[in-house]
């Protein structure tokens, strides 16, 4: 049974730039949360999807947006890339809201 | 807002016994969360508490006070690969989705 995954692992992009993020959830899980983690920090909530809508929103601007498709994977895309969004971002699946299940997170830097 | 308050560090003894404390205010509570986390990995599940209480799981036991907005996480016979970092964090409540973290204990493991 496969876990969260997410991709890619790692990437670089410079300032202005525009990223997308993708995540497959544990297998029968239908909510997906996505989590800012910088560095030395405690994950940060950014948003959750439950049957493909935004059910909730953390303290993040609109360059933050986010889907989920039918089978329940989803994608963050971040605009207008700063210095400052260079982080892990976690992809957390769970069955409604139960205790979640992260993946291995992708890891932005931002030059 | 939510202020979850925990220890940066703590040094132990492999063998030896580390109380990691976790306290909380939050503008609602339905359930404290801990969370291991190895550096470049996920974090992992370790407990779920929401009533006061001791709840035990092999080396590994988690307390809650509810009226004292305090939980610990108590690590007994301390192997190496316990060197982690430890996250406490607290679901808000009803009708709120997110998990708000700790900034995290790294705990170090010394043999």
């Amino acid at each position: 049974d496969a876990g969260v995954t997410q991709s890619p692992t790692h990437l670089i992009k410079t300032r202005g730039q525009q990223v997308t993020l993708r995540c497959s959830p544990k297998s029968g899980h239908d909510t997906v949360s996505w989590y800012q983690q910088a560095l030395g920090q405690g994950p940060q909530f950014i948003f959750q999807y439950y049957e493909e809508e935004e059910r909730q929103r953390g303290n993040f601007p609109d360059r933050f947006s986010g889907h989920q498709f039918p089978n329940y994977s989803s994608e963050l895309n971040v605009n207008a890339l700063l210095l400052g969004d260079s982080a892990l971002y976690l992809c957390a699946s769970s069955l409604s809201t139960e205790r979640l299940f992260f993946g291995e997170g992708s890891r932005l830097t931002v030059l | 807002g939510q202020n979850i308050d925990q220890p940066t560090e703590m040094t132990a003894t492999e063998g030896a016994i580390v109380q990691i404390n976790c306290t909380y205010q939050t503008s609602g509570f339905n359930g404290l969360f801990w969370y291991q986390q190895h550096a470049g990995e996920a974090p992992t599940f370790l407990s779920y508490n929401v009533l006061d209480g001791l709840e035990e799981k092999g080396r590994f036991s988690s307390f809650l006070s509810r009226s004292k907005g305090y939980s610990y996480l108590l690590l007994k016979e301390l192997q190496m690969k316990d060197s982690a970092s430890y996250l406490c964090a607290v679901n808000p409540g009803t009708n709120d989705y997110k998990l708000s973290f700790g900034a995290g204990t790294t705990v170090t493991v010394r043999a």
